[in-house]
C-alpha cells in the first residue's frame, strides 16, 4: 500500500533563515506531488505541484520554492523565511499521469512551521 | 474559472440525527467533485468523489453525497451523526476542461453534541 512521510512534524524558525520541508511517497511509481499551504485551519492554498523529477509548476508567487530531486521526493524550501510564511504545510499524491489530475489525493500528516 | 463555496463555517447537529454539509461549485466544463474531512493538527483524508454516473456517490465511515447538477451542488450527508465525525469537511472540484488542479472550499466545521 502506498504511504506518504513528512518532516518534521513542526517546526519553529526565526524570522530570516532558510527552510527545508520533506515529502516522500512509498509504494507508488511517478506520482503527482503536491505542496498545500494551510493558515489559520482553513483553506487549502495549492503552492505547488510536480508530475515528474525536476518538474515544478508554482500555482502563486511568493518566498518559497520546490524540488523533485528523486521520483518520490518532494521538497519545499525558502532561502529566508518571512512571518507571513507560519502555516501547516500539506504535501500530497495522486497517481501518475494525466489522470492524477482527476483523482483523489492522498495526503500526508502535516508540518506545522511558526516563524517567530 | 472554477471555484467551490462551503456557504457554512460552522455546522451543529445532535448525535443520532441526520446531517448536511453544503457545497456549490462553479466550472465550465464538467465537474470533478470530492469531500475530504481533516482532524485536528492532521492531514486530509479523502472521503468519496463524484466523476461521472449515479448522482448518489457513497464513501467512507457512512458518508454519502449527491450531485445535483441543475443546483451545482455536492452536499455531504449522514444518516445518523457520530460524536466522532466532529472535524473540518472540505469540498473540492475540479473542472474537466481546465488545466488546473483541485480547488477546495474555505471548510465547513462540523460539531456534534452528545
Amino acid at each position: 500500500s502506498q504511504t506518504i512521510h513528512q518532516w518534521p512534524a513542526t517546526l519553529v524558525q526565526p524570522v530570516g533563515s532558510p527552510l527545508s520541508l520533506e515529502c516522500t511517497v512509498e509504494g507508488t511509481s511517478n506520482p503527482n506531488l503536491y505542496w498545500y499551504r494551510q493558515a489559520a485551519g482553513r483553506g487549502l492554498q495549492l503552492l505547488f505541484y510536480s508530475v515528474g523529477i525536476g518538474q515544478i509548476s508554482s500555482e502563486v508567487p511568493q518566498n518559497l520554492s520546490a524540488s523533485r530531486p528523486q521520483d518520490r521526493q518532494f521538497i519545499l524550501s525558502s532561502k529566508k523565511l518571512l512571518l507571513s510564511d507560519s502555516g501547516f504545510y500539506l504535501c500530497a499524491w495522486s497517481i501518475p499521469g494525466l489522470a492524477g489530475g482527476y483523482n483523489e489525493q492522498f495526503f500526508g500528516p502535516g508540518t506545522r512551521l511558526t516563524v517567530l | 474559472a472554477q471555484s467551490v463555496a462551503q456557504p457554512e463555517d460552522q455546522v451543529n447537529v445532535a448525535e443520532g440525527n441526520p446531517l448536511t454539509v453544503k457545497c456549490t461549485y462553479s466550472v465550465s466544463g464538467n465537474p470533478y467533485l470530492f469531500w475530504y474531512v481533516q482532524y485536528p493538527n492532521r492531514g486530509l483524508q479523502f472521503l468519496l468523489k463524484y466523476i461521472t454516473g449515479d448522482n448518489l456517490v457513497k464513501g467512507s465511515y457512512g458518508f454519502e453525497a449527491e450531485f445535483n447538477k441543475s443546483q451545482t451542488s455536492f452536499h455531504l450527508k449522514k444518516p445518523s451523526a457520530l460524536v466522532s465525525d466532529s472535524a473540518l469537511y472540505f469540498c473540492a472540484v475540479r473542472d474537466s476542461g481546465s488545466a488546473r488542479q483541485l480547488t477546495f472550499g474555505s471548510g465547513t466545521q462540523l460539531t456534534v453534541l452528545p
